[in-house]
C-alpha cells in the first residue's frame, strides 16, 4: 500500500532541545510539504521541497529546518529557536504541480516536557 | 489576498443532509479542495473541484461552487455518526510565486448527534 508515514506518532522536547520528525513516502512523488497545525485553526506551512535537494520556507520557517537528500523523505527539524513548538506537525506529498491533490501522513503531536 | 474562511462550528441530526459554507478571496483559475480530518489523524483528501465547474457530485458529496461569490460549499447526504470530523476548505494556488500552495481556512467541526 502506498502512502505518507510520519514518525513518532507523540514527541516529547526539553528545553533547548533539538527534535527531527520523520516523513517517508512511497508515492513516488516529487514534492513534499510540512505543516503545522494549532487547535482552532487551519494548517500553516513550513517548509516544502519541489524536488530532490532543494526546499523553500513556507509562511512560518523560523526555527524549523529540513533536508532533502532522498526523493522519498522529507525530515522536518525543530530546532532550539522555535519559542513555541507545541502543535500538531502534519506531512504531505504531491506529484508536483499545483493542480495535483495533496496527500497527507498521520501527524506527529509534538510537546514540551 | 489569500484567504479562506469558514463556520467553525455545525451540529447535525443523523440522518439529515450536513451542508458545510467556505468562502475564498483568490480570483485565480485555481482548484478547491475539501479535507476531513478526524481526531488525532491526518487529514483525508475527500473530494476536489476546479474552478471552472459549478458542481461534482461523488456518492453522498456534493460540492458546489458559485465561482461569482467565491463560495464553496460542501453537502453530505444522510449523515451518519462517522461523519463526525472537522472539515477543512483548501484553495490550491496556481500562480509561479505560490507554486502548489494549499491555503486552509480553519476548518468546521460537524457533530452529528442520533
Amino acid at each position: 500500500d502506498g502512502g505518507i508515514t510520519q514518525s513518532p506518532k507523540y514527541l516529547f522536547r526539553k528545553e533547548g532541545q533539538n527534535v527531527t520528525l520523520s516523513c517517508e513516502q512511497n508515492l513516488n512523488h516529487d514534492a513534499m510539504y510540512w505543516y503545522r497545525q494549532d487547535p482552532g485553526q487551519g494548517l500553516r506551512l513550513i517548509y516544502y521541497s519541489q524536488i530532490v535537494n532543494d526546499f523553500q520556507k513556507g509562511d512560518i520557517a523560523e526555527g524549523y529546518s529540513v533536508s532533502r537528500e532522498k526523493k522519498e523523505s522529507f525530515p522536518l527539524t525543530v530546532t532550539s529557536a522555535q519559542k513555541n513548538p507545541t502543535a500538531f506537525y502534519l506531512c504531505a506529498s504531491n506529484s508536483g504541480t499545483a493542480l495535483q491533490p495533496q496527500h497527507f501522513g498521520d501527524g506527529t503531536r509534538l510537546s514540551i516536557l | 489576498g489569500e484567504d479562506v474562511e469558514q463556520s467553525l462550528f455545525l451540529s447535525v441530526r443523523e440522518g439529515d443532509s450536513s451542508v458545510i459554507n467556505c468562502t475564498y478571496t483568490d480570483s485565480s483559475s485555481t482548484y478547491l479542495y475539501w479535507y476531513k480530518q478526524e481526531p488525532g489523524a491526518g487529514l483525508q483528501l475527500l473530494t476536489y473541484i476546479f474552478s471552472n465547474m459549478d458542481m461534482k457530485q461523488d456518492q453522498r458529496l456534493t460540492v458546489l461552487l458559485n465561482k461569482k461569490d467565491k463560495h464553496l460549499s460542501l453537502r453530505i447526504a444522510d449523515t451518519q455518526t462517522g461523519d463526525s470530523a472537522i472539515y477543512f476548505c483548501a484553495e490550491s494556488l496556481m500562480t509561479t510565486d505560490s507554486w502548489g500552495k494549499l491555503q486552509f481556512g480553519a476548518g468546521t467541526q460537524v457533530v452529528v448527534t442520533p
